[in-house]
C-alpha cells in the first residue's frame, strides 16, 4: 500500500498564479484533511472532509479551495498564490472513529510563491 | 489558535537518557496523540491515549494524560540517536477526527 501520496513535491508559483496541490489515500479512509506548516508554528489545518461530497473549513482557510470528488482524492486548490501563502503543506487520513484514530501524513509539498 | 502548547521548545539530551516532553491543552478533548516528524518529512504517528486513559506504553515511549489539569507528557526512555526528531501533540475533538497541533518539541540526542 502506498498510504498517502502527494504530488508535487515541490513548486515554486508567481504571485497569482494558481494551482492544485494532490493528495491520494488507498486506504479507503473517510476522513482527509489538508494542514500548513510554518516554521514556529506547527500544523495549522486549513479545510478537512468526513467523506465524499462532505467539506469543511479549518482554522486558515481563506485562499483555498477543496472538494471530495471519491473517496481516495482530496486535492487543495490555490486560487491566486500569495507569498504569504509559502509553507510546506501536508495531507492527512484517517478512518472515522468516536474515540479518535490515529493520522497517515504524505510527505509533504515545499511551496514557495515569489 | 493552537489548542496544545508544548514545552520544552528545544530539548538536548545524551544518548541513553531519557526525554520528557509535556503538552497543555485549552477544552475538553476525545484524546490526544503524539506524533514524530524527522527534517524534512511528514508526521508519523506514536501513541494515542484516550480521555479516560491515564497513562499508556508502548516500547519505550510513555505518555500520561491528566484532564483535570489538561496536560499530557510523553517519556521516552534510553533515549538513541535516531529518536532526533521533532514531536507533536494533537488533540483530538469529540468528533474524533480533526486534529489540532500544538508548536512541537525539536528533541537532539547526541551519540
Amino acid at each position: 500500500n502506498a498510504g498517502v501520496t502527494q504530488t508535487p513535491k515541490f513548486q515554486v508559483l508567481k504571485t497569482g498564479q494558481s494551482m492544485t496541490l494532490q493528495c491520494a489515500q488507498d486506504m479507503n479512509h473517510e476522513y482527509m484533511s489538508w494542514y500548513r506548516q510554518d516554521p514556529g508554528m506547527g500544523l495549522r489545518l486549513i479545510h478537512y472532509s468526513v467523506g465524499a461530497g462532505i467539506t469543511d473549513q479549518g482554522e486558515v482557510p481563506n485562499g483555498y479551495n477543496v472538494s471530495r470528488s471519491t473517496t481516495e482524492d482530496f486535492p487543495l486548490r490555490l486560487l491566486s498564490a500569495a507569498p504569504s501563502q509559502t509553507s510546506v503543506y501536508f495531507c492527512a487520513s484517517s478512518r472515522q472513529g468516536a474515540r479518535g484514530t490515529e493520522a497517515f501524513f504524505g510527505q509533504g509539498t515545499r511551496l514557495t510563491v515569489v | 489558535s493552537q489548542q496544545g502548547e508544548e514545552d520544552p521548545q528545544a530539548l538536548s539530551i545524551q544518548e541513553g537518557e531519557n526525554a520528557t516532553m509535556n503538552c497543555s491543552y485549552k477544552t475538553s478533548i476525545n484524546n490526544l496523540q503524539w506524533y514524530r516528524q524527522n527534517s524534512g518529512r511528514g508526521l508519523v504517528h506514536l501513541i494515542l491515549i484516550r480521555s479516560n486513559e491515564r497513562e499508556k506504553h508502548s516500547g519505550r515511549l510513555r505518555v500520561t494524560l491528566d484532564t483535570s489539569k489538561k496536560s499530557s507528557s510523553l517519556l521516552i526512555t534510553a533515549s538513541r540517536a535516531a529518536d532526533t526528531a521533532s514531536y507533536f501533540c494533537a488533540t483530538g475533538e469529540t468528533s474524533g477526527s480533526r486534529l489540532t497541533f500544538g508548536e512541537g518539541t525539536q528533541l537532539t540526542v547526541n551519540p
